[in-house]
């Protein structure tokens, strides 16, 4: 299994303002995800944190709404750009397996609470 | 057509009672299929991998039927703690999909 932390755990945040949010994991992984579940939903994949490159996002987020960092392989960061009231939502960095990944199961941090104003 | 289809519920059952989920899926090709619990304001967690021929764990049992393309869950004896979301997930070409959630109340 892998220990994942993610920081803040909740935020209020004026609209027009960025939040960054780091997920730190206990062992090195190709793959990092960063999911969104708005209230009430279920997870949406936002995009795949890849050490070494570009982060690939899926279809409905851009990289400048939600720029992301991957500086090592076991560290990364998303961040909500010039937030809007509809961003409001849990958002939760998730990696698969154990060490170097592999075993099909996503491990999934806290999440991080977001509620814009 | 959603990669992943679940009936929200939610399922209020007593004490005692069985209770199944169901969940399908639309790619063939799906590799890895999976039931998680979410607790209300916490992160999913894994409840257990589902195995083509079928597995239980405790009062847990998870079934796959890949010709009909659905999987489900199985809750025997539920306990009060057993309140919460269950997700099914879905590995489709490494990417994961997440059914909407199936909602339990398990009633005293």
């Amino acid at each position: 299994s892998a220990v994942i932390s993610q920081k803040p755990s909740r935020d209020i945040c004026q609209r027009g303002t960025s939040l960054t949010i780091q997920c730190q994991v206990d062992s090195q992984v190709t793959m990092m995800f960063w999911y969104r579940q708005q209230p009430g939903q279920s997870l949406t994949l936002i995009a795949t944190a890849n050490q070494g490159s570009e982060a690939t996002y899926e279809s409905g987020f851009v990289i400048d709404k939600f720029p992301i960092s991957r500086p090592n392989l076991t560290f990364s960061t998303l961040t909500v750009s010039n937030m809007s009231p509809e961003d409001s939502s849990i958002y939760l960095c998730s990696v698969e397996g154990g060490a170097g990944g592999g075993t099909g199961e996503l491990f999934f941090g806290e999440g991080s609470r977001l509620t814009v104003l | 057509r959603k990669e992943v289809e679940q009936d929200p519920g939610p399922f209020n059952v007593p004490e005692g009672a069985t209770v199944a989920f169901n969940c399908t899926y639309s790619n063939s090709a799906s590799q890895s299929f999976f039931w998680y619990r979410q607790d209300c304001r916490k992160e999913p967690k894994l409840l257990m991998s589902v195995y083509s021929s079928g597995n239980e764990d405790g009062r847990f049992t998870a079934q796959l039927n890949r010709a009909s393309q659905y999987i489900s869950l199985l809750i025997r004896d539920s306990k009060l703690s057993d309140s919460a979301t269950y997700l099914c997930v879905v590995n489709t070409g490494n990417q994961f999909y997440f059914g909407t959630g199936t909602s339990l109340t398990v009633i005293p």
